[in-house]
């Protein structure tokens, strides 16, 4: 099992919200700053948010994150069939003194 | 442009010895950390550990200290990812990382390279 928490799967309507949620502990996501990851399907993982809500220049702002104690969320709007991928939640655990990732969330845009 | 190139797919039986690399460009080689992720499709994304070029300074993941090595050449801007010898588990896509953030508690990975994929089998 991974550190953080995700749901396995999520899906929803093109156009229409999506939620992520990533739960954690004290050690890791309640002290220390969120990044969440997306992978297309035989791609490498890419940045789309750090420091719990920041997005990197070039990332659309239908990705966003929030914080709140021991979890966080990514939230996507006017969902696109190019939106379709896993998504993971990494932080720093300051416990194991490592970094550790949720294990992954399947988005399906139907 | 920050780039992470990574060395080739190998295929290698179990017992044998691997060193796979991931060369980096385009920024200051000795003052970011650079992170090696596996994936593996029964657990996801699960980091190694990351090292600081500057002074390679190294943190192993407790689940893979002692399993595998991390190093870095500062003359030629390259990290190494090392096994003396592979297990059938070590079967993963492994990706390096540029790791950005001043203290741990605010590390993210913001360039990746594009994966060695890893094969151990008899």
């Amino acid at each position: 099992q991974s550190v953080l928490t995700q749901p396995p799967s999520v899906s929803a309507a093109p156009g229409q919200k999506v939620t992520i949620s990533c739960s954690g502990s004290s050690s890791n996501i309640a002290n220390n700053y969120v990044s969440w990851y997306q992978q297309l399907p035989g791609t490498a993982p890419k940045l789309l948010i750090y420091d719990n809500d920041e997005r990197p220049s070039g990332i659309p702002d239908r990705f966003s994150g929030s914080k709140s104690g021991t979890s966080v969320t990514l939230d996507i709007t006017g969902l696109q069939t190019g939106d379709e991928a896993d998504y993971y939640c990494g932080t720093w655990d300051s416990s194991l003194n490592t970094w550790v990732f949720g294990g992954g969330t399947k988005l399906t845009v139907l | 442009e920050v780039q992470l190139v990574q060395s080739g797919a190998e295929v290698k039986e179990p017992g044998e010895s691997l060193k796979i690399s991931c060369k980096t460009s385009g920024y200051s080689f000795n003052t970011y950390y650079v992170g090696w992720v596996r994936q593996t499709p029964g657990k996801g994304l699960e980091c190694l550990g990351i090292i600081y070029p500057g002074d390679s300074e190294t943190i192993y993941s407790p689940s893979f200290q002692g399993q595998v090595t991390i190093s870095a050449d500062k003359s030629i801007s390259t990290v190494y990812l090392q096994w003396t010898s592979l297990e059938a588990s070590d079967t993963a896509i492994y990706y390096c990382a540029r790791v950005v953030g001043i203290r741990h508690e605010n590390h993210y990975m913001d360039v990746w390279g594009k994966g060695t994929t890893v094969t151990v089998s008899s």
